[in-house]
This record gives structure tokens, C-alpha cells and sequence, in this order.
């Protein structure tokens, strides 16, 4: 069964920075792309980020491009994703994501996390 | 790429057959995928369509459409049905979801 368990999030004030981490289990984690999709509280989806299997290729909505960085480190299973200079419209939960097929960069996705709640706010 | 769904809201009884439309703002083949979140908890991918191919779980879900407009049909609602459905392309960047559709008890 496919797990991904995401921790990191938390209140911050903006302008500051916070690290979110996704453990997978349950799958061959390094033939997987993976994202990040946010949701503020009571609205709906968005894409935020998304890596490659093998970390060739990684995409941002414009929104976050120059502030987010994702990342992954397979040999842990894991997904990243640095957030720096954090405005008060970051709110949101942060869900980690497992794309669909192995070895493509389909960004449908299969799989989701529970969330992790990050709040920017002074 | 925008997505718009209609309609915001849905009011239907168990049994009834239910029809969920999305348009795209450009053609996305039919490079679309439709989720279903109920309060509190993750979103669960239902049905996607993508050239030559479709999937639905459960087998009630069916969906249809090509270019700019899509539906999603739920043949006879269960309780378990009762949630927000977003729509989703996957056809070019940005990956972008529907505001969503809130199906509810009538």
C-alpha cells in the first residue's frame, strides 16, 4: 500500500522559511515522479511543484518560481520542499503526491498524502 | 490554462444519475483527470482519461468529452459519493484543477 506521510508545516512569520518533508513507503519511490499540491483552507487545488524520478527536471507554478525549491533524496525515500520568503497567500495544506506511471513525468495524480498545514502569519 | 466547472454545487438523492461538467479555457486533447475530496481528508483520483485510455474507481464513475469540454458522470449516487469533485488537466503547464463541484444530499 502506497504511504506518503508528510510533516514540516507549522505557523511562520512572512518573510521567513520553513522545510516541508514527504516519507514514502509502498512503492519503488526512485521510478516516480512526485509534486507538492497545495489547498488553502476551504478553496480549491493547486499544483505547486514537481520533480522526475531521477531529479532531471523540476517544475513551479509562477507564483512560487524563485522562492520554492523541491528536491529529493532517494536513497531516504523522501521528498523536499524549501520554502523561502513566505507571504500570508502561502497559507494552505501542502499535500505530497505520487505521479501515476513509473519512469514519466505525466503529472496525474495517483496517490496523496494527509497534508501538512503551514500558516504565514505574524 | 484555466478550468471551469459547473456548477458549483449539486443537490441530488441517492440513486439519481449526476452529470458534472468542466470546460478548459484551450484544447487539452483529453489529457483530463477528475478527483474526489470529502472534508478533512486527502483527494482521491476517480477517473482519467488520456489518449487511447481511461480509468474509473469505482465503475459507477464515467466521464466523457474532448478539446474543452468534459463531464463526469456518477451512473447511481451512494452515500459514499457525497464530496467535491475537482477536474484537472495534464496536458501542458501549469497543471491546473477546476474551482470544484460540491455534490450534496438534496
Amino acid at each position: 500500500e502506497v504511504q506518503l506521510v508528510e510533516s514540516g508545516g507549522g505557523l511562520v512569520q512572512p518573510g521567513r522559511s520553513l522545510r516541508l518533508s514527504c516519507t514514502a513507503s509502498g512503492f519503488t519511490f526512485d521510478d516516480y515522479a512526485m509534486h507538492w499540491v497545495r489547498q488553502a483552507p476551504g478553496k480549491g487545488l493547486e499544483w505547486v511543484a514537481g520533480i522526475s524520478w531521477n531529479s532531471g527536471s523540476m517544475g513551479y507554478v509562477d507564483s512560487v518560481k524563485g522562492r520554492f525549491t523541491i528536491s529529493r533524496d532517494n536513497a531516504k525515500k523522501s521528498l523536499l520542499l524549501q520554502m523561502s520568503s513566505l507571504r500570508p497567500e502561502d497559507t494552505a495544506f501542502y499535500y505530497c503526491v505520487k505521479d501515476m506511471d513509473a519512469g514519466r513525468w505525466l503529472h496525474l495524480f495517483e496517490s496523496w498524502g494527509q497534508g501538512t498545514l503551514v500558516t504565514v502569519s505574524s | 490554462m484555466q478550468m471551469t466547472q459547473s456548477p458549483s454545487t449539486l443537490s441530488a438523492s441517492l440513486g439519481d444519475r449526476v452529470t458534472i461538467t468542466c470546460r478548459a479555457s484551450q484544447s487539452i486533447s483529453n489529457w483530463l483527470a477528475w478527483y474526489q475530496q470529502k472534508p478533512g481528508k486527502a483527494p482521491k483520483l476517480v477517473f482519467y482519461t488520456a489518449p487511447g485510455s481511461q480509468s474509473a474507481v469505482p465503475s459507477r464513475f464515467s466521464g466523457s468529452g474532448s478539446g474543452t469540454e468534459f463531464t463526469l458522470t456518477i451512473s447511481s449516487l451512494q452515500p459514499d459519493d457525497f464530496a467535491t469533485y475537482y477536474c484537472q488537466q495534464y496536458k501542458s503547464h501549469p497543471w491546473t484543477f477546476g474551482q470544484g463541484t460540491k455534490v450534496e444530499i438534496k
